[in-house]
């Protein structure tokens, strides 16, 4: 079935301790992405990667990190995470930039 | 920049016509709809080109006036289904870099009534 996963789903952590959460996808994707859902702000794009050479910020990248070293995995790193990085994080691919985009489940982040 | 999406909800009895509308206060590639049910994930509804014409899903369809930089997506004969909230996303070319950056509006939450 092609999918994207993420994990974990849910996760409550404390401030400062390093986290990553990982995407993966299995309909060999150049393009991939990761959003940031709050109420009242919409989606928010945190990362994106046109394919494995080029990662580029979106709009709200500060505190977060990715990695892209092969073409089905993006995962996105908290080194040191604060409260107001409390959200719900999507991640996507799709086939090349600018076509249809497919989100995983979404990870909900809690940090105290 | 966020594109701006109006109303920012909308109530509808079933079988009623809807019309979502978003703008930008920048030249646009293409704009991009979604919507997201109560708890998943946003689900790809379609995508309008710079130049393209209005495209169609079921009964649901949308447009794209470049000189006006704004999208509308026409919601027809509502069904309960329809439930959820609809984000446009717009593209706007990134100069230089080859890269493309999908920005979405806050979204319309639409409620279909019985």
């Amino acid at each position: 079935e092609a999918q994207v996963t993420q994990n974990p789903r849910y996760l409550i952590t404390v401030t400062g301790k390093k986290l990553t959460v990982t995407c993966s996808q299995n309909m060999n994707h150049e393009y991939m992405s990761w959003y940031r859902q709050d109420p009242g702000l919409g989606l928010r794009q945190i990362y994106y990667s046109m394919n494995v050479e080029v990662t580029d910020k979106g709009d709200v990248p500060e505190g977060y990190k990715v990695s892209r070293k092969e073409k089905r995995n993006f995962p996105l790193i908290l080194e040191s995470p604060s409260p107001n990085q409390t959200s719900l994080y999507f991640c996507a691919s799709g086939e090349q930039a600018g076509y249809e985009q497919y989100f995983g489940p979404g990870t909900r982040l809690t940090v105290t | 920049q966020q594109p701006v999406q109006s109303p920012q909800a909308v109530i509808l009895r079933e079988g009623e016509d809807a019309v979502i509308n978003c703008s930008s206060s920048k030249a646009l590639y293409s704009v991009h709809w979604y919507r997201q049910k109560h708890g998943e994930a946003p689900v790809f509804l379609m995508i309008l080109l710079k130049g393209g014409e209005q495209k169609g899903h079921e009964k649901i369809s949308a447009s794209f006036n470049e000189k006006k930089q704004q999208s509308s997506l026409y919601l027809t004969a509502s069904q309960l289904s329809y439930s959820g909230t609809y984000f446009c996303g717009t593209e706007i070319p990134d100069s230089g870099a080859g890269s493309y950056q999908l920005t979405f509006g806050k979204g319309t939450k639409l409620s279909v009534i019985p």
